[in-house]
């Protein structure tokens, strides 16, 4: 067990429709990360933010978004969805840097199924 | 642009043998982290080491041993005496300083280990 939460474990939607995945992270840790795992893209990063403030993006679509709360835990919306979308979706978290040398650690995922 | 190539994708071997999972990154920073992480059929991801640009130096944890060689660029993974359990997939990553905490994932080996 990592420490880290993430709900639900699993998400079945329709096309059109918006979902949040909400993470918590391990005690102490200030850096969120989200990332999808599909079969024809593999594990891409979506989103880092540290503290309550975005660090780094990667290759996150317009249609989705995310933040950090003040207790640190964070959601995922991904709106308009699409078939596409459907794929496995983790979130980890890092501290104190937040950094490219943390560690990070990932919780179980939530697995994303759009009919 | 930073990129991680594990070119084999499926390795199948019987339990005991010994196996090599490869993994070859490109980068232009001259400080960046390495990372090896395991996902087993359960689908969480599990860290397994981690290492930076400046120390090169071979690590062995029990049946695990990893070489990291600046060189070619590359950080093989070797697992000693297979084992079951050690069916899985294994992904290598690549972090870069200048780049926050975004991990870049290899597309994974699966490793299957036969009794």
């Amino acid at each position: 067990d990592s420490g880290v939460t993430q709900t639900p474990k699993h998400l079945i939607t329709a096309t059109g429709q918006r979902v949040t995945l909400r993470c918590s992270p391990r005690s102490g840790d200030l850096s969120v990360y989200w990332y999808q795992q599909s079969l024809d893209q593999g594990l891409q990063f979506l989103i880092q933010y540290y503290n309550g403030e975005e660090r780094a993006k990667g290759n996150i679509l317009e249609r989705f978004s995310a933040q950090q709360f003040p207790d640190l835990h964070s959601e995922l919306n991904l709106s308009s969805l699409e078939l596409g979308d459907s794929a496995l979706y983790f979130c980890a978290s890092s501290g104190p840097q937040g950094g490219a040398g943390d560690t990070q650690y990932f919780g179980p995922g939530t697995r994303l199924t759009v009919l | 642009a930073q990129k991680v190539t594990q070119a084999q994708t499926e390795i199948s071997v019987v339990e005991k043998e010994d196996v090599t999972l490869d993994c070859v990154y490109e980068t232009r920073d001259t400080t960046y982290y390495l990372f090896w992480y395991k996902q087993p059929p359960s689908g969480e991801l599990v860290f397994l080491i981690r290492r930076n640009s400046f120390d090169e130096q071979n690590e062995i944890s029990g049946r695990y041993s990893w070489n990291f060689q600046k060189s070619t660029s590359s950080f093989n993974f070797t697992i000693t005496a297979s084992q079951v359990v050690d069916s899985a997939v294994y992904f290598c990553a690549l972090s870069e300083d200048n780049q926050g905490g975004k991990l870049i994932f290899g597309q994974g080996t699966e490793l299957s280990v036969k009794p």
